[in-house]
This record gives structure tokens, sequence and C-alpha cells, in this order.
């Protein structure tokens, strides 16, 4: 199993720019989250998924936007990229019947 | 607003020492404790999950939750350098899909 997989590793875009930060995980489960963690900060929750087909906001979802049609996958599209935006930002899945949220390698972003 | 808080440190400890590490929560209501750790540039990494007062202890480490101080702390016995890392706290509360709330984290140093 690759466990959650992320993609980019790295990112620079230009203030105004959009682009989709892509999750996928092998391991079947239901739930899926997306969080970003500023420097010397912990995680905040972004968006959050219990199924396919349903998603809800987190903490901090202005600015972005998630859809989550299969159990595998979870994108995470950034429209009109602004400074702010600059983080790192980490997906994680976990069985419902769990507690355990396994987390991807992250995405790190520079809004520029 | 939900809060986790903990001191940032870094908190720096002798190889061999017990380092103690603090967090408190403000929603009463939260139900489920977790400790993780993050090395610099990686993912958080689950170590100890606990539920109800007392003590948990699993190898070197111990966590320790108090309800009604709403205190969660985790112990670090025989403190190696490899021990060297951030240690997150992250809560989880009384609605579904298993949502975390983390705190700031604190910086751990084991020095030779």
């Amino acid at each position: 199993n690759a466990g959650v997989t992320q993609t980019p590793k790295f990112r620079i875009l230009k203030i105004g720019q959009s682009m989709t930060l892509q999750c996928t995980q092998d391991m079947n489960h239901n739930y899926m989250y997306w969080y970003r963690q500023d420097p010397g900060m912990g995680l905040k929750l972004i968006y959050y998924s219990v199924g396919a087909g349903i998603t809800d906001k987190g903490e901090v979802p202005n600015g972005y936007n998630v859809s989550r049609s299969t159990t595998e996958d979870f994108p995470l599209r950034l429209e009109l990229a602004a400074p702010s935006q600059t983080s790192v930002y980490f997906c994680a899945s976990l069985w419902g019947a769990s507690d355990t949220q396994y987390f991807g390698p992250g995405t790190r972003l520079t809004v520029l | 607003q939900k809060e986790v808080e903990q001191n940032s440190g870094p908190l720096s400890v002798p190889e061999g020492a017990i380092a103690s590490l603090n967090c408190t929560y403000s929603d009463r209501g939260s139900q489920s404790f977790f400790w993780y750790r993050q090395y610099s540039g990686k993912s958080p990494e689950l170590i100890m999950s606990i539920y109800s007062n007392g003590d948990k202890e699993d190898g070197r480490f111990t966590a320790q939750l108090n309800k009604a101080s709403q205190y969660v702390s985790l112990l670090i016995r025989d403190s190696q350098p490899s021990d060297s890392a951030t240690y997150l706290c992250a809560v989880t509360g009384t609605g579904t899909a298993s949502k975390l709330t983390f705190g700031t984290g604190t910086r751990l140093q084991v020095t030779l």
C-alpha cells in the first residue's frame, strides 16, 4: 500500500492563478481531510469528507473548494491564489471505525 | 472557538532525562485526545491516543488525561536525540467525522 499520496510536492504560484492539489489514498478509508500548516503553527482543517459525494467545511475554507467523486481521491482546488495561501498542505485519511488519521507527505505552496 | 494550547518551546532536555509536554483544551465536550510527532519538513505521525482519565503507557511514552482540568500531557522517558521533534496535541469534539483541532506544537530538543 502506498498510503496517502499527494502531488505536487512543491509549487510556486503567482497571485490570481489557480491550481489543484491532488490527494489519493489506497486504504479504502471513508474519511478524508485537508489541513494547512503555516510556519510554526499547528494544522488547521480546511475541508473534510465522510464519503464519496459528501464534503463539508472545516475551520478555514475560504478560498478553497473540494470534491469527492471517488473513495480514493480528494482534490483541493485553489481559485485566485493569494499570498495568504502560502502554506504547507496536508491531506489525511481515516477509516471511520478507527481514530488514526494517516497523513500524506504534504505539498509546499508559495504564492508570490 | 475551540482551542488547544501548547507552550511552543523549545523544551530542552538532556539525553536520558524525562521530557514533559503539556496541553490544555477549551472544549469540555472533547472526547478523544492525541499526540502527534512531527519532524522538520515531514508530516505528523500519531504516537499516542487517550480517551479516558488517567495514564496510558506505550513503551517510553505515557499520555495523561485530566478531563476536569481539561489537561493532557505526554511524558517521554529516557529521552533520545531521535525524539527531537515538534509534538502536536490534537483533540476531537462531540461532532462526527473525527475532526481534529490541533495545538501549535511544542518543539523538543534532546541534547547530548
